[in-house]
């Protein structure tokens, strides 16, 4: 099983372009999540999903979108992108609630 | 919500046994608590979880007090490859994972 995966690894944006970033789970897990973690802060959460077609709103879910049309993908948007996106970008995934998640590698963003 | 104070670093060296305490004051009957790992440049792993007493894992153990407002997590014998940022969380009970709040984490340093 490949886990949590994430696509891209890196990508460099110039304000107000638009981009799209891949979380892939195999392990047949109900709930997906996004994080961004900047430098010397911990996680925080974008959007989260629990299960198919669902989504909802984490701490800091401002400039983001997501779409949860298979159970095993979840995507998150930046249809506008700001400087103040450029961060780590991390998916997890987990069977039921959020107490056991796995993560995948992150994407590493920047925003010129 | 629980909010968690950990320390913001630790230094050790190896061979020694390392306890990482969190504070979570306002932890609520059912909540649960849980601790992370994150290794730099990747992202982070489940270690354990617990209720009350005492859990304990092929990675470590965790210690909750009969009142919980607190938990220690406990490294034997770490190595140079426990150096890791480690976060303590509260899942609230029920919680889809909208009110996972990760914090800045321990920055634990092992050292030859």
């Amino acid at each position: 099983n490949a886990g949590v995966t994430q696509t891209p690894k890196f990508r460099v944006l110039k304000t107000g372009q638009s981009m799209t970033l891949l979380c892939a789970q195999d392990m047949n897990h109900e709930y997906m999540y996004w994080y961004r973690q900047d430098p010397g802060m911990g996680l925080r959460l974008i959007h989260y999903s629990v299960g198919e077609g669902t989504t909802a709103k984490g701490e800091v879910p401002d400039g983001y979108n997501v779409s949860r049309l298979k159970k095993q993908n979840f995507l998150l948007g930046l249809e506008s992108a700001a400087p103040s996106q450029t961060s780590v970008y991390f998916c997890a995934s987990s069977y039921f609630g959020p107490n056991e998640q796995f993560f995948g590698p992150g994407t590493r963003l920047t925003v010129l | 919500l629980a909010k968690t104070t950990q320390p913001i670093s630790m230094d050790s060296y190896e061979g020694q046994e390392v306890n990482i305490t969190c504070s979570h004051n306002n932890i609520a009957t059912n909540d649960y608590i849980t601790w992370y790992q994150q290794f730099p440049s990747q992202g982070p792993r489940f270690i354990i979880q617990g209720y009350k007493t005492k859990v304990t894992n092929e990675v470590a153990s965790l210690f909750i007090p009969a009142d919980r407002k607190s938990s220690t997590l406990s490294l034997p014998r770490v190595s140079l490859s426990d150096t890791a940022v480690y976060y303590c969380l509260v899942v609230p009970e029920g919680d889809q994972g909208g009110k996972l709040f990760f914090g800045q984490g321990t920055e634990l340093s092992v050292k030859p």
